[in-house]
């Protein structure tokens, strides 16, 4: 079975702090996603990798930023906190990067991150 | 541009009747489809996807899905549903020809089936 980890279930942070939020996946996919969740919104996408080091804007990226330094692991950055960052923030990951695929997200149990 | 609506917010049935969950997309090019189930406090699961042919589709724990390319819906179904079928069900859809599987999600229906 494919998992995907989050680092934090919960957390709770003040404006202004810098956030990290770490996924991992076993898998060994070369895709990988984060979306943040909110009600009536559904999912919308932040960023995506396809590859180390490799990364692309999704629909909502502005105060965010990633990092994939090894395959296994994406790293959401909120480098400065604000309120209306207070999510549920959900990592996946996928297997091929062809354009093609007919592969499915895997997704990890969420954190759920709330900024004082 | 992909976009996904799901019309209910919510969706009320009672144990043992049939569900359908409503989805209708669109896409410039064929859809790839997927639904996916969040129990409460949990990651999406995934539960079936339509890539091509037959247009039902069967997935998890009982549930099926009919692709309509006419009136561009998918929507999700099950004959009997089941309490503990309760939970927010996501649509997501994706254009064959788009490039890294980015996925589309729609807002969620949440499924209240009551004993």
């Amino acid at each position: 079975d494919v998992k995907v980890t989050q680092s934090s279930r919960y957390l709770v942070k003040r404006t202004g702090e810098k956030v990290f939020l770490e996924c991992v996946q076993d898998m060994d996919h070369e895709n990988m996603f984060w979306y943040r969740q909110d009600p009536g919104l559904g999912l919308r996408l932040i960023y995506f990798s396809y590859d180390v080091k490799m990364k692309e804007k999704g629909d909502i990226p502005e105060g965010y930023s990633v990092s994939r330094e090894k395959k296994e692991r994406f790293s959401l950055i909120l480098e400065s906190a604000s309120t209306n960052q207070t999510s549920m923030y959900l990592c996946a990951s996928s297997l091929s990067s062809d354009l093609t695929s007919k592969e499915t997200q895997y997704f990890g149990p969420g954190t759920r991150l709330l900024v004082l | 541009a992909q976009s996904v609506a799901q019309p209910e917010d919510q969706v009320n049935v009672a144990e043992g009747n049939p569900l359908t969950v409503k989805c209708t997309y669109s896409v410039s090019g064929n859809p790839y489809l997927f639904w996916y189930v969040q129990y409460p406090n949990r990651g999406l699961q995934f539960l079936l996807k339509y890539i091509t042919g037959d247009n039902l589709v069967k997935g998890s724990y009982g549930f099926e899905a009919e692709f309509n390319k006419s009136q561009t819906s998918f929507h999700l179904k099950k004959p009997s549903a089941l309490v503990s079928d309760s939970a927010l069900y996501f649509c997501a859809v994706r254009d064959a020809y788009t490039g890294f599987q980015k996925l589309v999600f729609g807002t969620g229906t949440r499924l209240l089936v009551s004993p």
